[in-house]
């Protein structure tokens, strides 16, 4: 069974461009969640998506936004990127709710703004 | 926000035991999950606990004591491979249920 992709793996921007990343989950699974990874905050939680749905969102500006397609693949955006944004984005997949099952993570896409 | 507090580092040798403790705030507990990260690598699972005892996988056992609020990770017969960062994560009961907070790693640094 494949696992979790991430497209791109690496992207740089500069800032005050906008950024879009593409997850796509285990087959089967329902819910994606997404996470920042930084070596100063370490892994932050920025969503979950549960069947199109978003049922939690972790506490981060509104520049972060995220969607969910009904074949559960999901896409990130963050618009008017900041230095601070730097950071590995990591999604994960599970077929239930997140947080009470295993999750299935991506390698990541290692954005660098400069 | 929600505060998990694990160890940053812990070294041992090959063969030994070694202990990853986490305790988190009491609140709203639901479960405690635990993860491993290599070097440029994706965090992967380790084990969930949502009640108190030891569970056991192969070398990996997990242990939760929710009195305690209090869980730890027991890595045995330590192999070099095993060198890699440990994270806790925890979810709540409620609205946030299916959201994972982590912790902020444990570095394992095992020696031959």
């Amino acid at each position: 069974k494949a696992g979790v992709t991430q497209t791109p793996r690496y992207l740089i921007k500069t800032r005050g461009q906008q950024v879009t990343l593409s997850c796509s989950p285990i087959s089967g699974h329902r819910s994606v969640s997404w996470y920042q990874q930084t070596p100063g905050q370490g892994l932050q939680f920025l969503f979950e998506y549960f069947s199109e749905t978003q049922r939690n969102k972790g506490n981060f500006p509104g520049r972060f936004s995220g969607r969910q397609f009904s074949n559960s693949r999901s896409e990130m955006n963050v618009s008017t990127l900041e230095l601070g944004d730097s950071a590995l984005y990591l999604c994960a997949s599970s077929f239930g709710l997140a947080g009470v099952n295993e999750q299935f993570f991506g390698p990541g896409t290692r954005l660098t703004v400069l | 926000g929600q505060s998990l507090e694990q160890p940053s580092e812990v070294t041992a040798v090959e063969g030994a035991i070694v202990q990853i403790n986490c305790t988190y705030q009491t609140s709203g507990f639901y479960g405690l999950s635990w993860y491993q990260q290599h070097d440029g690598g994706a965090p992967t699972f380790l084990s969930y606990n949502a009640l108190d005892g030891l569970e056991e996988t192969g070398r990996f056992s997990s242990f939760l004591s929710r009195s305690d609020s209090y869980g730890y990770l027991l890595l045995q017969e330590l192999q070099m491979k095993d060198s890699a960062s440990y994270f806790c994560a925890v979810t709540f009961r409620g609205s946030t249920l299916g959201r994972l907070y982590f912790g902020r790693g444990t570095q394992l640094t095992v020696w031959p």
